[in-house]
């Protein structure tokens, strides 16, 4: 059974802090890991696709990094603003159509 | 890109009803998926399309659960007999023609279903 695995659970931090969760998940049969945001009673949103190991995402304060040998991903938010507040899931994929997610991290940012 | 729309947002029913929920993908997605997302879980993946063909099935998916997608456009999902355990937020999400494993799913804002 494959399982991907997301920690903390939940996690409250100060406006300004800096912040990063962790996605693990089987080192084989990896094709792309996913990471999403969703942010409550909207959609889940896609934030980066990675392939490679090694591959490094970068989008405004977010990055991610990807460790497939050990199987494991990283995620960063830089200087936490309020609208940060979501869950934040990780999805792995082993070449076929299914995705299989995370319980998520859901992240807590006080003004 | 009018993003993906699911109807009704909301849905409570009594235990033994039939519940039916629809899925308007993105017009030029070939692909659709059903998932299943409880509390303190992630999404849980139910099934898939592609095109009008739904090509896997879950075995979360009971025989109480049926899916379509006719002319491979709108998909609909129906619980019958619903039972308290299928309380759940149903989501659905298209990807575009690629590679199925680095597409991003665009998921819809959900239908939240409460079996009473």
């Amino acid at each position: 059974i494959l399982n991907v695995e997301q920690s903390p659970q939940s996690l409250h931090v100060q406006e300004g802090d800096s912040t990063n969760f962790t996605c693990s998940f089987p080192s084989s049969n990896f094709y792309a890991l996913h990471w999403y945001r969703w942010e409550t009673a909207k959609s889940p949103e896609a934030l980066f696709v990675m392939t490679l190991n090694g591959d490094e995402k970068k989008k405004g304060r977010i990055s991610a990094t990807l460790n497939t040998k050990e199987g494991y991903s990283y995620l960063y938010i830089k200087g936490s603003q309020p609208e940060d507040s979501a869950t934040y899931l990780c999805a792995f994929n082993t070449g076929g159509f299914k995705t299989i997610f995370g319980a998520g991290t859901r992240l807590f940012v006080k003004a | 890109d009018t993003g993906v729309s699911q109807d009704p947002r909301h849905k409570i029913t009594k235990r033994g009803q039939n519940v039916t929920f629809r899925c308007d993908p993105i017009s030029e997605h070939n692909r659709l998926y059903w998932y299943r997302q409880t509390l303190g879980q992630g999404p849980e993946f139910l099934t898939y399309f592609q095109n009008e063909a739904q090509l896997e099935k879950s075995r979360l998916l009971s025989d109480r659960f049926s899916a379509e997608r006719p002319k491979g456009s709108f998909s609909t999902l129906e619980i019958q007999r619903t039972e308290q355990g299928d309380s759940a937020m149903y989501l659905c999400a298209s990807s575009q023609i690629g590679q199925t494993y680095n597409s991003p799913l665009h998921f819809g804002n959900g239908t939240r279903l409460t079996v009473t």
